[in-house]
């Protein structure tokens, strides 16, 4: 069954202090994974798609990076305006059609001025 | 360009009711996909629907159908609510669904059932 695994839950750092989530996946054969970020009471925003190992992307501050069995999304020098919840989804040969996303359960990050 | 649209923001229901939630995709884009995130929770896949054909089907009960309409919206439709259904309901929308493509959501609704 396809799973993913985020860590940590939950992350607060101060402006400036640069770290990475992380998102550990299982999946029979991956097509892609996605980065998504969630402010609270809305539809996730996205961010990057990566599709096999070995592959970076990078937007402003933020750069995820991709291996065979988990993604990072490092934060360089975050800022207060990057605390949202950032979501990892994955996309799976045998998930059952090409849009099922199986997501993990997101890590909240606070960035504190 | 609009992003996509759904409504309505918020409902509260009771439990037994029916709901629709209604979602309008990006112009230009074919197929829609319905999840459920609970509160503390990743999105949880319902529906994909590509050319108003059901394409995908996530674990849960009959009491939950979607449909696509010709200009490419969609309703998902919910019966008998239990409480367990509050939550909040996205769209997403994507151009097609023969590739990995990226899919956009929508803002959400959010159902309490009481």
């Amino acid at each position: 069954e396809d799973q993913v695994t985020q860590s940590p839950e939950a992350l607060r750092l101060q402006e400036g202090e640069s770290s990475s989530l992380n998102c550990s996946y299982t999946v029979s054969g991956l097509r892609g994974l996605f980065w998504y970020r969630q402010d609270p009471g809305k539809g996730p925003e996205f961010l990057f798609t990566l599709y096999s190992a070995g592959e970076e992307k990078e937007k402003e501050r933020l750069k995820a990076t991709l291996t065979k069995k988990e993604s990072f999304l490092h934060i360089t020098a975050p800022k207060p305006e990057d605390s949202a919840t950032y979501l990892c989804a994955v996309q799976g040969l045998f998930s059952g059609g090409y849009n099922k996303l199986i997501f993990g359960a997101g890590t909240r990050l606070a960035v504190h001025p | 360009d609009a992003g996509v649209t759904q409504s309505p923001t918020h409902l509260i229901k009771t439990r037994g009711q029916h709901v629709t939630l209604r979602c309008s995709p990006i112009s230009g884009h074919k197929s829609v996909s319905w999840y459920q995130q609970v509160l503390g929770q990743g999105p949880q896949f319902i529906f994909q629907y590509y050319e108003k054909e059901e394409r995908g089907r996530g674990n849960f009960p009959d009491r939950f159908s979607a449909r696509q309409f010709p200009n490419y919206s969609s309703e998902l439709n919910v019966n008998a609510l239990l409480l367990g259904d509050s939550a909040l309901y996205l769209c997403a929308s994507s151009f097609w669904d023969r590739s990995v493509v990226e899919q956009y959501f929508g803002p959400g609704t959010r159902l309490t059932v009481t």
